[in-house]
């Protein structure tokens, strides 16, 4: 079956510009999360969703950052003002209920953002 | 939530067997342990997960003795296609947050 799917896979905007990245997950999984990776670091927890609620959004570096899901399905995440130290690799992953089984998360392929 | 240490780097031959260790001292009862893979461009993609002795998958083992301070990935036979950043953690169970650490990059060699 198809995986989580984000676009775009590359944005450069210019800074100060707004940016909204998107994520498709896996169809029937109630839990959506996003993650931020930077050029040589591990992976940054940013935000999680159950269904459409977002009960933990202690990951988000900044009231620039925004996210939200619509249907228990898309989500998007809404970048405001963007800053060069906001590049990086936007991951979003999915999972069946996040009791028990968040550890099988399944991630997307990442939007590639650059802030020039 | 506990804390995980594994090597930076390792390389490996082609048909080897790998064993990646990586210590958590201070894992907790409810904590499992758990292994992601990532391949350069993508997203992290999840291996093996155990709470104590074995477990084996179509991939890997995971090994993880009785004190459950360390737990060791194992890769059978390995192929360049493995060369990739691996990745243990130690997720408490019900958390929906996964906390990656720096992981172990892997080399295979022809």
């Amino acid at each position: 079956g198809a995986g989580v799917s984000q676009s775009p896979s590359n944005k450069v905007t210019e800074k100060g510009k707004d940016v909204e990245l998107r994520c498709d997950p896996i169809s029937g999984h109630t839990a959506l999360y996003w993650y931020r990776q930077s050029l040589g670091q591990g992976l940054e927890f940013l935000i999680y969703f159950q269904g459409n609620s977002a009960p933990d959004k202690s990951g988000l570096p900044s009231d620039r950052f925004s996210a939200e899901r619509t249907g228990g399905s898309v989500s998007t995440l809404t970048i405001q003002r963007t800053q060069q130290e906001d590049s990086a690799v936007y991951l979003c992953a999915s999972s069946l209920d996040p009791r028990g089984l968040s550890y099988e998360q399944y991630f997307g392929p990442g939007t590639r953002l650059t802030v020039t | 939530l506990a804390k995980t240490t594994q090597p930076i780097s390792m390389d490996s031959y082609e048909g080897q067997e790998v064993n990646i260790t990586c210590s958590h001292n201070n894992i907790a009862t409810n904590d499992y342990i758990t292994w992601y893979q990532q391949f350069p461009s993508q997203g992290p993609r999840f291996i093996i997960q155990g709470y104590k002795t074995k477990v084996t998958n179509e991939v890997a083992s995971l090994f993880i003795p009785a004190d459950r301070k360390s737990s060791t990935l194992s890769l059978p036979r390995v192929s360049l296609s493995d060369t990739a950043v691996y990745y243990c953690l130690v997720v408490k169970d019900s958390s929906y947050k996964l906390i990656f650490g720096s992981g172990t990059r892997l080399l295979v060699r022809p």
